[in-house]
């Protein structure tokens, strides 16, 4: 497709339990971004695939968070026992490759809710 | 640190007006500046990308400048329209050792066009 897919659009958790995001890249686009937005501040980046494989993880809170991008698969990013914090808008972004000017293209976002 | 900073905060303006953002930067190694609309409730839709040897760049009615010496970018609104309300966010992309970028977002220029 030529759009990004996110699912669900909204989710809503409460405190401790886990919450699983879906993200469907551009076909052909082999660079898959996550990207946490709180309360419509900067984005914080979270990770990036190069294809099933972790490309840059450097932004991931590792104890909760986790990400996997599987072949034939929507890519996915999971939390387990959330928190209040992690109440945000969850942007995935895919491009075609992740060197010089290509364009990140962003998904509508899966807006988190933590109670 | 990596930063972008975005002035103003917010702006109103009259519909048909013309308005200028800012932005300024300390990313290192620069490899190239975006600027994105994101409508509310949306994910960002990039305008457009310009790299070190770039000074300025145009799409539409918007018009990027960059200034890669003092490290400073706008974005020109030309003959407003009310769909050019949204959040403008400038986002610098730095390049990694090994291959490939890493963003840094500004946390953006909340416009409002009113009739």
């Amino acid at each position: 497709g030529e759009e990004v897919a996110q699912t669900p659009k909204h989710l809503v958790r409460g405190e401790g339990q886990k919450a699983k995001l879906y993200c469907a890249p551009i076909k052909g686009h082999s660079y898959v971004f996550w990207y946490q937005q709180v309360l419509k501040n900067e984005f914080k980046f979270l990770i990036s695939f190069q294809n099933e494989n972790v490309f840059d993880e450097t932004g991931m809170p590792k104890e909760r968070f986790s990400a996997k991008c599987l072949p034939n698969s929507p890519c996915s990013l999971e939390i387990q026992a959330t928190k209040l914090e992690d109440s945000a808008v969850y942007f995935c972004a895919s491009s075609q490759s992740n060197g010089g000017a290509r364009t990140q293209y962003f998904g509508p976002g899966t807006r988190l809710l933590v109670l | 640190k990596n930063q972008v900073e975005q002035s103003p905060q917010s702006l109103i303006i009259l519909e048909g007006k013309n308005c200028t953002l800012q932005c300024n930067y300390t990313v290192s190694p620069f490899s190239n500046l975006r600027w994105y609309k994101q409508d509310t409730g949306r994910g960002p839709v990039s305008l457009t990308i310009m790299t070190f040897s770039e000074n300025t760049k145009s799409n539409g009615r918007y018009t990027a400048t960059l200034d890669a010496d003092t490290k400073q970018s706008s974005l020109h609104i030309t003959a407003s329209q009310l769909s050019d309300s949204a959040s403008y966010i400038c986002v610098v992309s730095a390049g990694l050792t090994g291959g490939g970028n890493k963003l840094t977002f500004g946390t953006g220029t909340q416009l409002k066009v009113e009739l």
